[in-house]
Formats: structure tokens, sequence, C-alpha cells
């Protein structure tokens, strides 16, 4: 079975710092991963989506790498803001449609 | 719609209370899933759909859990003589296509459900 890590649980940072959040699985033989942002009440938002093919995808201000053989991503957010306070969540897909989600790094950017 | 919905928002069940949970995915869109978030942790896989054949119900924690997607569009997860152990998130997702790998999966706001 997948299992899905992603350290830390919480980060908090004032605002205009650079966050790192790490996620690491235990199986390789992904098709894709993603990273979502979930806001208290609310679904999951999509922010990146990498396949098994490619090293990292970039959307504004967030960049994502990822590192098949040694089952690692990690989420690169650029000079934090308030409204990026969040929890992100880490999901692999390791066949045609489950997601296997990690437990979450809840991210707080203080003004 | 926009997006996908789901309702109720919260639900307030008296242990041993039947529930039914709805989901709305995007019009048009092929493929549906259910997750089980609890309090702290990530989604769990509950079950897939393929318009309305239930491809994959692994997930579903016991057989008191049941989910229909009678005409291929809307969903409902149905949870039986409620269990505290079932307070939890219920988010559904829906995606355009059959499932394959490429594509993302949309999420609705979840429906929270608390069982006293």
């Amino acid at each position: 079975k997948q299992e899905v890590t992603q350290i830390p649980a919480a980060l908090s940072v004032p605002e205009g710092e650079n966050l790192v959040l790490n996620c690491s699985f235990t199986d390789s033989a992904i098709y894709n991963l993603q990273w979502f942002r979930q806001d208290p009440g609310k679904g999951l938002t999509s922010l990146l989506l990498i396949q098994s093919s490619q090293r990292e995808q970039t959307s504004g201000r967030l960049n994502a790498s990822l590192d098949k053989s040694s089952g690692r991503s990690t989420l690169y957010i650029a000079a934090s803001q308030p409204g990026d306070s969040a929890t992100y969540l880490c999901a692999v897909r390791a066949n045609d449609y489950k997601l296997s989600f990690g437990a979450g790094t809840t991210v707080t950017v203080r003004a | 719609g926009a997006g996908v919905s789901q309702s109720p928002r919260y639900k307030v069940a008296k242990r041993g209370q039947d529930v039914a949970l709805r989901c709305d995915p995007i019009s048009g869109h092929v493929s549906l899933f259910w997750y089980q978030q609890a309090l702290g942790q990530g989604p769990e896989f509950l079950t897939y759909f393929q318009n309305e054949a239930q491809l994959d119900k692994s997930g579903l924690p016991s057989d008191r859990f049941f989910a229909e997607r009678p005409e291929g569009s809307v969903s409902t997860l149905k949870i039986q003589r409620t269990q505290q152990e079932d307070s939890a998130v219920y988010l559904c997702a829906s995606s355009w296509s059959s499932g394959g790998g490429l594509e993302t999966q949309y999420f609705g706001p979840g429906t929270r459900l608390l069982v006293l």
C-alpha cells in the first residue's frame, strides 16, 4: 500500500519568507503527483500536477519538484503572503484513478 | 454548475441513524470519487464510479456504507446505523474522463458528519 508522508505537520513563518514543504512516498511506481490546497470548511484546490516523467512544475510563486526514484517531492512557495495560510496536501496517483494523500502541512503566514 | 457541489454541508446524526450525502459533479464528468477525511488526516479513497458503474468500492470501511450513481450524474453516499467513528468530512470529486492518469480531480466542499 502506498504511504505518503508530509513534513513538517505545521509551519509558521513571517510574511515574505519562502516556504518549503516536503512530501515522501513509498512506492515509486506512480503516474503523477499533485499538490492541493485546503482552506477550512472548503474543498481541495489543485495547485500543481507533475507527471511521472517530469522533474518540476511552476505556477506563479509556486514550484514543485519530483524525484520519483527517491520517492520525494518538494513544494516551494516564494515570498509568502498571509493569503497563503492553509493546509497543503500532497497526493500521488499509483494507478489510473486512486489518489493517496499525505496528512498535510498546515501553514500560517504572519503579517 | 461551475464546480462540484455537495449537500448537506453539515450533518449531525445520533448514533444508529442512517444518513445520505449527496454529490453533484461537474456536468459531463464521467468519473466520480468519494473520499473520507478524518480530523487531521488526509483524504482516504472510498469508492469510484465511471458513469453509473461502480468500478471500485475497496475503500468502503464496512457494509454499512453504500454508494450509488444511478443515472451517471448525481451520486449518493449512504451510511447505515452510523457510529461515532464515522465522524469525518466526506469529499466528492469528479473528473472529465474515465480515470486516466493525466487529468486532475475536482473536489467539492465536503460534508462534515458528526455522529453523537
